[in-house]
């Protein structure tokens, strides 16, 4: 049973405008958030990054979002540009349990 | 920098057929992990590893076996390879704090 959901596979956004990708978990205890971007034939990289302590993390023009009550995180990109097209996928673990958990990843396209 | 390499990149084995995809790392990790990626599962946890010798299962370990002997090395084994254990297979490392390396990945066949 997957413990993170991502149920947009793909968004398409045009260049400049804000791209707004969801998540959602069901294990309340997962403690320690991640987003992680994909190119083809690339491994993921990390790109940002909250603890359950906060309810926003900003880091140039990612921002993220928590809201451990609805047990959702958003990931905000403003502006979008054509670099950004790729696979995002939203991650979580518990406490010291360095063991990450996915989701299925969202596509996004950013059209010119 | 190469700080993570996985070998064989591409691979087309036939099924039956037992099969072993390398991850080499330098930079002296401790954490490192085997998942899968298949489309609409995203990445999924095979196997993990906290240190030489000291492994442990992950949620789709089946038909699947690890060893680590040494720090910079972790071994995934496909004991006989079936079709339904064709996919991209990725290996990350993890130092201290909570952010893993992965590497470029191995696109692997079962035919």
């Amino acid at each position: 049973d997957q413990q993170v959901k991502q149920n947009s596979p793909s968004l398409s956004v045009q260049e400049g405008r804000i791209s707004i990708l969801n998540c959602d978990y069901t294990n309340s205890m997962f403690d320690y958030f991640l987003w992680y971007k994909k190119y083809p034939a690339e491994g993921p990289t990390f790109l940002i990054s909250i603890s359950s302590i906060k309810d926003k993390n900003e880091d140039g023009r990612f921002t993220v979002f928590l809201n451990k009550s609805a047990k959702h995180l958003s990931l905000h990109i403003v502006p979008s540009q054509p670099g950004d097209s790729a696979v995002y996928f939203c991650a979580a673990s518990v406490g010291s349990d360095y063991k990450l958990s996915f989701g299925a990843g969202t596509t996004v396209t950013v059209r010119a | 920098d190469a700080g993570i390499t996985q070998s064989p990149r591409h691979k087309v084995t036939e099924t039956g057929t037992p099969v072993t995809l390398r991850c080499h790392q330098t930079e002296n990790h401790r954490y490192m992990y085997w998942y899968r990626q298949d489309p609409g599962h995203g990445l999924r946890l095979i196997h993990y590893s906290y240190g030489v010798k000291d492994t442990d299962k992950g949620e789709v370990s089946d038909g699947y076996s690890v060893s680590r002997s040494k720090t910079e090395d972790f071994l995934l084994t496909l004991e006989s390879a079936t079709s339904s254990q064709t996919s991209v297979y990725f290996c990350a490392t993890q130092g201290d704090g909570m952010g893993y390396t992965f590497g470029s990945g191995t696109r692997l066949t079962v035919v």
